[in-house]
């Protein structure tokens, strides 16, 4: 079963605005990645949040860590028509990534 | 840069031939991973390697198997194919971790198989 869920399953936005995507999962994690995957492609790792890590930066992306909640939030600032993807969560046991069902994120332009 | 990449990008097969796909990656990544994709399902793992010769199942092994003879190669193998294997195939590596995976996956570009 999918350990992490992500949430809303889709999103519409406009260029300019920001878009937020949010994932929680169950069990403890090592750490805990965001992906993006464009339509009929591979997945692009995004960025990476260790578990003893609250938020992390990287660009226009912002990530939240809550490991009390089990939840975390990817904030996209600024959007445009090229951030239109799908958005993964991955959380990390022994030896296994856990993905999510995933955020299909649409940016108007 | 890491490159991962997949012997087709579509591939349509018949209902009980066996069908290989292979993967290859060229950053001498101890683990690789293979996944398969639905609609509404997300990625779920198939098996995983952490080391030549080495295999472990994942969420979804049943009608599947692997090989890993050398490191940079991973194949996975539908031995007896069926419908129901129709998906997207993604397979991946990332280096090792001391504890558990702390490494991003690096994945190819993906294997959309049809069996029919």
């Amino acid at each position: 079963s999918q350990q992490g869920e992500e949430d809303p399953q889709a999103l519409s936005i406009q260029e300019g605005e920001n878009a937020t995507m949010n994932c929680s999962y169950k069990t403890s994690i090592n750490n805990l990645q965001w992906y993006r995957q464009n339509s009929g492609r591979g997945l692009v790792h995004l960025i990476l949040i260790r578990s003893n890590e609250r938020e992390k930066h990287s660009g226009r992306l912002r990530v939240t860590l809550d490991t009390s909640k089990k939840s975390s939030s990817l904030l996209i600032t600024a959007s445009r028509a090229a951030d239109t993807a799908s958005y993964f969560c991955a959380t990390s046991g022994t030896y296994k990534y856990i993905f999510g069902t995933g955020t299909r994120l649409k940016v108007l332009a | 840069d890491v490159k991962v990449t997949q012997s087709s990008r579509y591939l349509v097969k018949r209902t009980g031939e066996k069908v290989f796909l292979e993967c290859v990656q060229d950053m001498d990544h101890e683990n690789m991973f293979w996944y398969r994709q639905d609609p509404g399902l997300g990625l779920r793992l198939i098996y995983f390697s952490y080391d030549v010769k080495m295999k472990e199942k994942g969420d979804i092994p049943e009608g599947y198997s692997v090989s890993r003879e050398k490191k940079e190669r991973f194949s996975l193998i539908l031995e007896s194919a069926s419908t129901n294997q129709t998906s997207m195939y993604l397979c991946a590596s990332s280096p090792s971790g001391v504890a558990g995976p702390s490494y991003e996956q690096y994945f190819g570009p993906g294997t959309r198989l049809t069996v029919t």
